[in-house]
């Protein structure tokens, strides 16, 4: 199955340290996109990426940095961590050709202690 | 600006039971309106969305949600509940974007639990 997968699934670590966090894609899609999920907020977009050329800032990218390596793998750095950025962090993909649906991974629960 | 209002935090009903999760939605044009479920330790899954046309619209699971313009409302139904449906529930609506796309504006979730 095609699929949007990220890895860590879960990172405990201290503040100031650096952490990335990934995103693969098997789907196929150009779109790809960070989400972060705080408890009685909803998700809130980090980065997006239409294509491997073109990141664009979401409305919460402070503290936060991507890379779009590849078509199919798009990275979620947190330069120096902070205990307020503790959250569960969402990839996901999307297409034109299938009405810009956004297909979501897993999550990463990060904890910054 | 776009925002995405769910009244209820939590919501229990008996398996069996009718369902219905509210969603009110503040956008100055006709949206575009989605319902996501998310299972414990699992991504967020798209139950329906709602572009235009037939305000009632069909999703997977069994569910079906109703836009009503004069209420700003999007709400999330379900006939009979499955022990299997207790997971949390986002409502959010799509603000056009560049070229084609849309942005998702989410709203903070509802938590379905279900009594055996």
């Amino acid at each position: 199955d095609a699929d949007v997968t990220q890895t860590p699934r879960n990172r405990i670590t201290k503040t100031g340290k650096r952490i990335m966090l990934e995103c693969s894609q098997t789907k196929g899609h150009d779109r790809m996109y960070w989400y972060r999920q705080d408890p009685g907020l909803g998700l809130q977009l980090i980065y997006y990426s239409f294509d491997v050329k073109d990141i664009n800032k979401g409305e919460i990218s402070d503290g936060y940095s991507v890379s779009r390596q590849a078509q199919a793998k798009f990275s979620l750095s947190l330069e120096s961590a902070i205990p307020n950025q503790t959250a569960l962090y969402f990839c996901a993909t999307s297409t034109p050709a299938l009405g810009n649906e956004q297909f979501f991974g897993p999550g990463t629960r990060l904890t910054v202690l | 600006a776009q925002s995405v209002t769910q009244p209820d935090i939590h919501i229990t009903v008996s398996e069996g039971a009718s369902l219905e999760l509210r969603c009110n939605y503040s956008y100055g044009a006709t949206p575009y309106l989605f319902w996501y479920v998310q299972s414990p330790g699992q991504g967020l899954q798209l139950l329906l969305k709602y572009f235009s046309g037939d305000t009632l619209v069909q999703g997977i699971k069994g569910f079906e949600a109703e836009f009503k313009r004069s209420q700003s409302s999007f709400n999330l139904r379900k006939p009979s509940v499955h022990w299997s449906d207790a997971a949390e529930y986002f409502c959010a609506v799509g603000a056009p974007w560049m070229d084609s796309s849309y942005k998702l504006i989410f709203g903070s979730g509802t938590r379905l639990l279900v009594r055996p």
